[in-house]
């Protein structure tokens, strides 16, 4: 079965870089999530797109923002990279008000 | 706010005993639940999820989670666990009221003993 792609898988910026995060949901799936998983800590979301229309907003700096496009994709995008955001960044996908599917991450370092 | 407990941060259970990892959730309405298990640098994986409906869900690998409103919990169980099994599991609860983001306990690390 198709599952949710992410890419690049693993990313490496120097601090007060930019990073851009894809997403590709699986087939049919409307809704995409972004969530931010630190060294040894649970998932923390970010924010959720629904048919292309921000749906929910969590902890997302300010220097990030996202969208969802026509295809349904979705990409994160990271400004003024600090040290503290090197993590684990998940997309998840989902048909709205059902289970949530996660993709594979992208390890994102910051140097 | 919605929140997660999971009390146990580790958990050490030998190849072939039953398994039970707990959680309790704090939400004002029926909750959407969720079972994630991730291995080292993977993805979460869904587990089962419990939206309504017969309280005692049954998920993939062999694993079952009861939702009890009383207690406000959801916990996993697995009656012999296997050395695949060996991973960190994080309960999580949703609205289920639209696209809105999980919350994540922090986690439970079962180490499987042979």
């Amino acid at each position: 079965a198709a599952g949710v792609i992410q890419s690049p898988r693993h990313l490496i910026k120097e601090k007060r870089e930019t990073a851009t995060l894809k997403c590709y949901p699986i087939p049919r799936h409307d809704t995409v999530y972004w969530y931010q998983q630190g060294p040894g800590q649970d998932p923390q979301f970010l924010i959720s797109f629904y048919e292309k229309m921000q749906s929910d907003k969590g902890s997302i700096p300010d220097r990030f923002s996202a969208q969802q496009f026509s295809d349904y994709h979705s990409e994160l995008n990271m400004s003024s990279l600090e040290l503290g955001d090197s993590a684990l960044y998940f997309c998840a996908s989902s048909i709205r008000l059902n289970e949530q599917y996660f993709g594979p991450g992208t390890r994102l370092t910051v140097t | 706010a919605q929140s997660v407990t999971q009390p146990d941060i580790h958990i050490t259970v030998s190849e072939g005993a039953s398994l039970e990892l707990r959680c309790n959730y704090s939400y004002g309405a029926t909750p959407y639940l969720f079972w994630y298990v991730q291995s080292p640098g993977q993805g979460l994986q869904l587990l089962l999820k419990y939206f309504s409906g017969d309280t005692l869900v049954q998920g993939i690998k062999g694993f079952e989670a009861e939702f009890k409103r009383s207690q406000s919990s959801f916990n996993l169980r697995k009656p012999s666990v296997h050395w695949s099994d060996a991973a960190e599991y994080f309960c999580a609860v949703g609205d289920g009221g639209g696209a809105d983001g999980l919350t994540f306990g922090k986690g439970t690390h079962l180490i499987i003993q042979p």
